[in-house]
C-alpha cells in the first residue's frame, strides 16, 4: 500500500529537549516536505527536499532541521524545541515538483513542548 | 499573499444536502487542488483542477475553476455524515519550485 508513514503520532517532550520526528514514503518520490498545521494558520511548509541531498527552507524553517540520505526518508530535527513548537505537523511527499503534483500526506504528529 | 482563502470557514448542512465551498485568491496559478482532512489526520488529495479547465467531477465531488475571476468552487453533492472534515484549497504556481500553498480551510459537518 502507498503511504507516507510518520513516527511518532503523538509526543509530548520538554523545553531544550532534542527530538526527530521520522518520516518515510514507499511510493519512490522525489519531492518530499513538512509542514506544521495550528489553529487559524493553516499548513505552513517548514522545509523541502527535491531530491537526496537537496533541501530547502520553506515559509516557517526557524528552529528546524532536516536532512535526506536517502530517497525514502527526511527526518524533522528539532535540535531546542521551545512551546512555540507545539504544533500538529504533516510530513508529504508528490511525484515530480510540489507546485504542479498530488501531495501524499502522512496520519500527522502531534506534538507539545512544555 | 498567496494564500487561497476558503468561504465559508464553516458550514453545517444536513445529510443528503449539497455542499458548497469556495475558493478565492490573488495571483496567477498553475493548477488549483482540493484536499480533505478528517478531525487531526492527515491531508487526502481529492481533485486537481488546471488553469485552462473549467470543470472536473470526481464521485460525488464536482469542482469549477474561473480564472477571470480567481476562484473555485467545491460541490459536494448528496452530503453524508462521512463527509464532515475540513475541506482545503491549495494553490499551484508556473514555477514547479513553488510549494503548493494552502488555505486555511472550511469546516464542513454534516448532520445525521
Amino acid at each position: 500500500e502507498a503511504q507516507v508513514t510518520q513516527n511518532p503520532r503523538y509526543l509530548i517532550t520538554v523545553t531544550g529537549k532534542k527530538l526527530t520526528v521520522t518520516c518515510s514514503q514507499n511510493m519512490n518520490h522525489e519531492y518530499m516536505s513538512w509542514y506544521r498545521q495550528d489553529p487559524g494558520l493553516g499548513l505552513r511548509q517548514i522545509y523541502y527536499s527535491m531530491n537526496v541531498e537537496v533541501t530547502d527552507k520553506g515559509d516557517v524553517p526557524e528552529g528546524y532541521k532536516v536532512s535526506r540520505k536517502e530517497k525514502r526518508n527526511f527526518p524533522l530535527i528539532l535540535e531546542s524545541p521551545s512551546p512555540n513548537q507545539t504544533s500538529l505537523y504533516f510530513c508529504a511527499s508528490s511525484q515530480g515538483l510540489a507546485g504542479v503534483a498530488i501531495q501524499y500526506f502522512g496520519a500527522g504528529t502531534r506534538l507539545s513542548v512544555l | 499573499s498567496q494564500q487561497g482563502e476558503e468561504d465559508p470557514q464553516a458550514l453545517s448542512i444536513q445529510e443528503g444536502e449539497n455542499a458548497t465551498m469556495n475558493c478565492s485568491y490573488k495571483t496567477s496559478i498553475n493548477n488549483l487542488q482540493w484536499y480533505r482532512q478528517n478531525s487531526g489526520r492527515g491531508l487526502v488529495h481529492l481533485i486537481l483542477i488546471r488553469s485552462n479547465e473549467r470543470e472536473k467531477h470526481s464521485g460525488r465531488l464536482r469542482v469549477t475553476l474561473d480564472t477571470s475571476k480567481k476562484s473555485s468552487s467545491l460541490l459536494i453533492t448528496a452530503s453524508r455524515a462521512a463527509d464532515t472534515a475540513s475541506y482545503f484549497c491549495a494553490l499551484g504556481f508556473n514555477s514547479g519550485n513553488t510549494p503548493l500553498v494552502f488555505g486555511k480551510g472550511t469546516r464542513l459537518s454534516v448532520i445525521a
